[in-house]
């Protein structure tokens, strides 16, 4: 079936450190759109970024991805944290109509 | 303006009593979604809708039933609450058939149950 996971529940870094978090994912559908989800503290999530073509990176508000067909990844970098970067990360495919989404990554930025 | 409304947004309820969560979109998005949130969790999906009365259901369907009688309106009934059941409950909506297009959430609605 179609899953996705991140690996890491929980990153803390320092303000100014680069950020870089983990996305795989299963899906039966074999050219998926990738996305990722932010989320701030009692607010909804919204659309970071998303990409559908193989090997191409893309950016978005200083973040960027690359979606890997052949490793089935689509990690979330950025060169140098913010404090306002705080927040819940969700990556999601989209799979034959149906967006599924991890159970996120909480990055903190401390000062 | 692109807008998916619920509500309310939060609201109290009693252990054995019923609760509707009412949403809404204004973007003729055939596509409708209800989530619920946990810490730890993540987004858990309940119920998928296509378009009217063409529901599905999502991952953690049990105790919960939805209803769409209107494109533009999906709700979310839970018949005899229970207490574990307290959660965030996030709708959401997109087109259908266009995966490039990205999903609009709603602002939740905090739901507990005593």
């Amino acid at each position: 079936g179609d899953s996705v996971t991140q690996t890491e529940g929980l990153v803390t870094l320092t303000e100014g450190l680069p950020v870089m978090l983990n996305c795989t994912y299963q899906t039966i559908y074999s050219n998926p759109f990738l996305f990722w989800y932010v989320q701030h503290l009692n607010e909804s999530p919204r659309l970071l970024l998303k990409s559908f073509t193989d090997n191409k990176r893309t950016e978005h508000q200083g973040f960027h991805a690359t979606l890997h067909k052949s490793s089935s990844s689509f990690h979330l970098q950025k060169s140098s944290a913010q404090l306002s970067d705080s927040a819940l990360y969700y990556c999601a495919p989209n799979s034959n109509n149906r967006i599924f989404f991890g159970d996120g990554t909480q990055l903190v930025v401390k000062p | 303006d692109m807008k998916v409304t619920q509500m309310p947004r939060y609201l109290i309820k009693r252990m054995g009593e019923n609760v509707l969560l009412e949403c809404g979109q204004d973007m003729s998005h055939e596509t409708m979604y209800w989530y619920r949130q946990d810490p730890g969790l993540g987004l858990q999906l309940i119920y998928i809708s296509y378009d009217v009365d063409s529901n599905s259901e999502g991952d953690i369907p049990k105790g919960y039933r939805v209803s769409r009688k209107k494109r533009e309106h999906f709700s979310l009934i839970l018949d005899s609450a229970k207490t574990n059941q307290t959660s965030v409950y996030f709708c959401a909506s997109s087109l259908f058939g266009q995966g490039y297009t990205e999903v609009f959430f709603g602002k939740g609605t905090r739901l507990t149950v005593v």
